[in-house]
């Protein structure tokens, strides 16, 4: 069972534009949420988090959006850059209090000049 | 460099062999974390330690599998008689206690051939 979804394999975007990645999930435990991005050969980069107490928060270019009623989680990224290109994992954690991380399927964003 | 670190980057052994990787994490994080990741996939939990104590382990983690993390510092991943369907890059994270921002290691990519 998938308990967190990236339906969109990629994204394609102008440079300067906005990007936004999706991310659903199903299990209402889940209280923390992060987004990381992911370049080939590395680790995964922390870039964002909000708690469920929050619906909003912002560092930057990012901001990550929590709509619990929904489920879903995005994370917009304004103005895109080219050095944005990679892939993009949303996780969740809170179901119990291990804090280990349910990651998604990631979406790879590509950011054309 | 404070981040977390792994060692080695990249193994290569045949069906059958042993290997043990290492990961060293954030010299104040309490909590240290295992995930694998193959092609097209999001990181899959693993097992996780608080200080020295192996607190959970997937049913991903089979017999062959075996985790330490002596004194809680730094720790080590042991597949025993590996298979071809070990070939993965695992990770290695870390954090503070709660629902706190994991910090990724480079992963050490396994080849089996």
């Amino acid at each position: 069972d998938q308990q967190v979804k990236q339906n969109s394999p990629s994204l394609s975007v102008q440079e300067g534009r906005i990007s936004i990645l999706n991310c659903d999930y199903t299990n209402s435990m889940f209280d923390y949420f992060l987004w990381y991005k992911k370049y080939p050969a590395e680790g995964p980069t922390f870039l964002i988090s909000i708690s469920s107490i929050k619906d909003k928060n912002e560092d930057g270019r990012f901001t990550v959006f929590l709509n619990k009623s929904a489920k879903h989680l995005s994370l917009h990224i304004v103005p895109s850059q080219p050095g944005d290109s990679a892939v993009y994992f949303c996780a969740a954690s809170g179901a119990g209090n291990t804090g280990k991380l349910i990651f998604g399927q990631g979406t790879t964003l590509q950011v054309k000049p | 460099d404070t981040g977390v670190s792994q060692d080695p980057r990249h193994k290569i052994t045949k069906r059958g062999q042993n290997v043990t990787f290492r990961c060293d994490p954030i010299s104040e994080h309490n909590r240290l974390y295992w995930y694998r990741q193959t092609l097209g996939q999001g990181p899959e939990f693993l097992t996780y330690f608080q200080n020295e104590a192996q607190l959970e382990k997937s049913r991903l983690l089979s017999d062959r599998f075996s985790a330490e993390r002596p004194k809680g510092s730094f720790s080590t991943l042991e597949i025993q008689r590996t298979e071809q369907g070990d070939s993965a890059m695992y990770l290695c994270a870390s954090s503070l206690v709660g629902p706190d921002t994991q910090y990724f290691g480079p992963g050490t990519r396994l080849t089996v051939l």
